[in-house]
């Protein structure tokens, strides 16, 4: 597609459920990450693609998250029994070539998470 | 001290007027910045990278680069009521090539 696609761009889901964030990179952009925005913070870093494998997930709070990508395109985040804490927005980003030379990375919109 | 810092505003500038905006970084290794705009409710908008020290124009925009002082700045001339946003500086540290790593933002208001 022509940018990055974020889906949900709002889920609403009560403390202890499961949720799926959705992340549809720019074609052929082979590096996608994730980052986590809260209220008045800057994008905080989760996990970090290169094509189908985690090469970086040292920004993942804890074990209820997960994240895979398994054809090297699409990224599913999960979390697991989710506290409110978790409420944030979710933002995905992906670029053709990591760090310096990829221009900085293009953001897709964005899930807002609330957890009630 | 953070990893990289901002002050949080906000800025109220004019419109017209020359708006800077400021940022500082701990690690002495980086060599990427970014500045990112972001209206509200939007996710950030890459506007300005620099990699060399000195000076980058864009516009009306120009980001300044110092890594003796490890400094970075974006300075928005004829600044328009449109350009009212929170900016985020964002720095790839040393040690990565891929993770960014941002500031609280700057928020800026520029009034008509």
């Amino acid at each position: 597609g022509a940018g990055v696609s974020q889906t949900p761009s709002n889920k609403v889901t009560e403390k202890g459920k499961y949720v799926e964030l959705r992340c549809d990179p720019i074609s052929g952009h082979t590096a996608l990450y994730w980052y986590r925005q809260s209220l008045g913070q800057g994008p905080e870093f989760l996990i970090y693609f290169q094509g189908t494998g985690a090469a970086d997930d040292s920004g993942l709070p804890n074990d209820r998250f997960f994240a895979v990508r398994p054809e090297g395109s699409v990224s599913t985040l999960k979390i697991q029994r989710t506290e409110r804490g978790d409420s944030a927005v979710y933002l995905c980003a992906s670029s053709s070539q990591p760090g310096q030379g990829a221009g900085g990375y293009t953001f897709g919109s964005g899930t807002r998470l609330t957890v009630v | 001290q953070k990893e990289v810092e901002q002050n949080s505003g906000p800025l109220s500038v004019p419109e017209g007027a020359i708006a800077s905006l400021n940022c500082t970084y701990s690690d002495r290794g980086s060599q990427s910045f970014f500045w990112y705009r972001q209206y509200s409710g939007k996710s950030p908008e890459l506007i300005m990278s620099i990699y060399s020290n000195g000076d980058k124009e864009d516009g009306r925009f120009t980001a300044q680069l110092n890594k003796a002082s490890q400094y970075v700045s974006l300075l928005i001339r004829d600044s328009q009521p449109s350009d009212s946003a929170t900016y985020l500086c964002a720095v790839i540290l040393g040690g990565s090539n891929y993770k960014l790593t941002f500031g609280k933002g700057t928020l800026l208001t520029v009034n008509p």
